[in-house]
């Protein structure tokens, strides 16, 4: 099956910094979501993003599906940022996910 | 509308015993699926429900049993639970097959 790999798998900014994470998939995919998870545990969806770039207020995620990879982009940081993103995957049929190992994101003030 | 809900949101369960959760999709939505959470694993896939059907299993034994009845509410049931068993659940809703949105969870702690 799909593997989903992201890096790095930790991150510490300054408060204000820009960030780049990164996730890596083995095969084709027909759907490709970021997440942040809360420190109460619950998935806040970012983006589907299967394919092309999308853009919400300091976030936005680019997926060259030919290349078989997806970028979340996170500028000026803030403190509300911490936390862990993940990237999940779907490949075939049906809703199943995979997903990476996740970023766990610290922004200092 | 409304979001996905989970019931209960925290648990506390020994050894051996059972537990069921439930989750409730948003309103339309009528595929369900459920991930385990935990430090080691991380987020791993348990199964889908669409329309009173499983449709996808992960790789977990068969004391993690699910259903979904006609109104697209999903439980999700664990026999003879096991220490092992202590994690986040988390159930997700899907209109089609594209956005998942998932619940706040239910957090399992087994003793």
């Amino acid at each position: 099956g799909i593997q989903v790999e992201q890096s790095p798998p930790d991150l510490i900014l300054q408060e204000g910094a820009n960030s780049t994470l990164r996730c890596n998939f083995s095969d084709s995919v027909n759907n490709l979501q970021w997440f942040h998870q809360n420190p109460w545990g619950q998935l806040i969806n970012l983006f589907y993003i299967p394919s092309g770039t999308k853009q919400n207020g300091r976030l936005s995620a680019t997926t060259v599906a030919t290349e078989r990879y997806s970028l979340l982009y996170i500028s000026s940081s803030q403190t509300t940022d911490s936390g862990v993103y993940f990237c999940a995957a779907l490949s075939g049929g049906y809703n199943k996910l995979i997903f990476g190992a996740g970023t766990r994101l610290a922004v200092h003030p | 509308k409304a979001g996905v809900t989970q019931t209960p949101r925290y648990l506390i369960k020994t050894r051996g015993q059972q537990v069921t959760l439930s989750c409730s999709p948003i309103s339309g939505h009528r595929s369900v699926s459920w991930y385990q959470q935990t430090p080691g694993q991380g987020l791993q896939f348990l199964f889908e429900y669409f329309s009173e059907t499983q449709r996808n299993k992960g790789n977990f034994p068969g004391r993690f049993s699910g259903r979904q009845f006609s109104n697209s509410r999903s439980e999700m049931n664990v026999s003879t639970l096991e220490l092992g068993d202590s994690a986040l659940y988390l159930c997700a809703s899907s209109g089609n097959w594209d956005t998942q949105y998932f619940g706040p969870g239910t957090r399992l702690t087994v003793l």
